[in-house]
């Protein structure tokens, strides 16, 4: 399963883009990119997911570079209730194979 | 999208009990779900993908006799912490995937917050 870095955390103010970037040097060909967020006492939830190129939804942009071994996250025009830990993943887009948590971005979203 | 449930929400029990923690999904059957903890300002640590019908398998470091699970049903996955000590303080978390979805996206559930004292 390939490892994934993030930045530790991140501040932002409302109305900002934030843009959280992954370095994912060891991604295979069959895996997905993937982020969730989670709340404090929540689980996780399904944020996007991107193979190449970019990937929009009604709630953030995912970034993919042709090498595919970074990837971004975007959320445009961040709100306080966007505070939580963002957590970026590779995982094979097949079948029910579990999915490894790395240390996540904590964001930090001030009035 | 697809609900996963945790029961009970928040548990607290002595040292020495065993506990059970139940994990459904409502609205679709998963074959596979995973079981995780989290310790406070942590990231999730899979503990166990938990196959129904078959045994559980447990990731490296995870005592199996301790942490019971069984996935009797294509919609209920349980795990029991068995002879609970403080140590075993921590939140637990369920995921599934739907298996009608092309996408592997977990779904998980809302956790599970274990006090032992």
């Amino acid at each position: 399963l390939a490892k994934t870095t993030q930045p530790i955390s991140m501040d932002s103010y409302e109305g900002q883009e934030v843009n959280i970037t992954c370095s994912h040097n060891n991604i295979a060909t069959n895996d997905y990119i993937t982020w969730y967020q989670q709340f404090p006492s929540q689980g996780p939830r399904f944020i996007i997911q991107g193979y190449k190129t970019k990937v929009t939804n009604e709630v953030a942009s995912l970034f993919i570079p042709a090498d595919r071994k970074s990837s971004t996250l975007s959320l445009p025009r961040v709100s306080l209730s966007d505070t939580a830990v963002y957590y970026c993943l590779v995982v094979i887009n097949t079948g029910g194979f579990k999915t490894i948590f790395g240390a996540g971005t904590r964001l930090f979203v001030k009035a | 999208g697809a609900v996963v449930s945790q029961h009970p929400s928040r548990v607290i029990c002595k040292s020495g009990t065993s506990v059970k923690i139940e994990c459904r999904s409502l609205d679709f059957q998963a074959t596979t779900m995973f079981w995780y903890r989290q310790f406070p300002k942590k990231s999730l640590m899979l503990m166990a993908t938990s196959n129904e019908g078959s045994k559980a398998t447990y990731e490296q470091g995870v005592e199996k006799d301790k942490f019971l699970i069984n996935h009797a049903s294509l919609t209920l996955s349980t795990l029991t912490v068995t002879s609970a000590h403080p140590e075993d303080s921590s939140f637990y978390i369920c995921s599934a995937r739907d298996p009608g979805l092309t996408r592997n996206e977990q779904f998980f559930g809302p956790g599970t917050r274990l006090t032992v004292l």
